[in-house]
């Protein structure tokens, strides 16, 4: 069974202060690791795509890295506007096909100005 | 585009009663989902469909029904409501199952009583 584990649970920092949010993953033949946003009253915007260890990916003050085992995104210098819960997601492969996304319960991120 | 869209936003129901969440998207995509969110457990899979007339279980499909008469609409139906469903909803989309981006819709949040 796929599964998917986020730490923290929630997240404090002040303006400007890096950190990262961890993803731990079990599962068996992995197609791809994502990483969603999710705003207050909203659905989950999709952030980016990891396909194998090794593999990072950057979009603005965000930077997702991939382990056999982990992944982290980093938030470099956050700005309050990054407060969101983001979600992680793995998808495997299973019999060449492509199964469900498996979703972990995400880290409440709170940037204080 | 609109992208996806549900409704309504917001709906209270009586234990043991029916009713149906509406799902659109106007992107031509062919694999459709629905989830629901509940605090601390992740996005769950309810059901999915692959295209037009095809659908099939996800994680926890018990006591919800769905159909795809079209590519673009999906709705959920909730035939006899119960405390247990109370919950956030959402639809996504995507041009196929293997599709790395899925696209959200707003969501809808059901309190049943």
């Amino acid at each position: 069974e796929d599964q998917v584990t986020q730490s923290p649970e929630a997240l404090r920092l002040q303006e400007g202060e890096s950190s990262s949010l961890n993803c731990s993953y079990t599962v068996s033949g992995l197609r791809g690791l994502f990483w969603y946003r999710q705003d207050p009253g909203k659905g989950p915007e999709f952030l980016f795509t990891l396909y194998s260890a090794g593999e990072e990916k950057e979009k603005e003050r965000l930077k997702a890295t991939l382990t056999k085992k982990e992944s982290f995104l980093h938030i470099t210098a956050p700005k309050p506007e990054d407060s969101a819960t983001y979600l992680c997601a793995v998808q495997a492969m299973s019999g060449g096909s492509a199964r469900q996304l498996t979703f972990g319960s995400g880290t409440q991120l709170t940037v204080l100005p | 585009n609109a992208g996806v869209t549900q409704t309504p936003k917001f709906q209270v129901l009586k234990t043991g009663q029916s009713m149906t969440l509406q799902c659109a998207q106007d992107m031509n995509h062919e694999y459709m989902s629905w989830y629901r969110q509940d605090p601390g457990m992740g996005l769950r899979l309810i059901h999915y469909s692959v295209g037009a007339g095809i659908t099939d279980q996800g994680e926890v499909p018990n006591g919800y029904n769905v159909s795809r008469s079209t590519t673009e609409d999906f709705p959920l139906r909730l035939l006899s409501a119960a405390p247990s469903q109370t919950s956030v909803y959402f639809c996504a989309s995507s041009y196929s199952r293997s599709s790395y981006e899925q696209y959200f819709g707003p969501g809808t949040r059901l309190t049943v009583t």
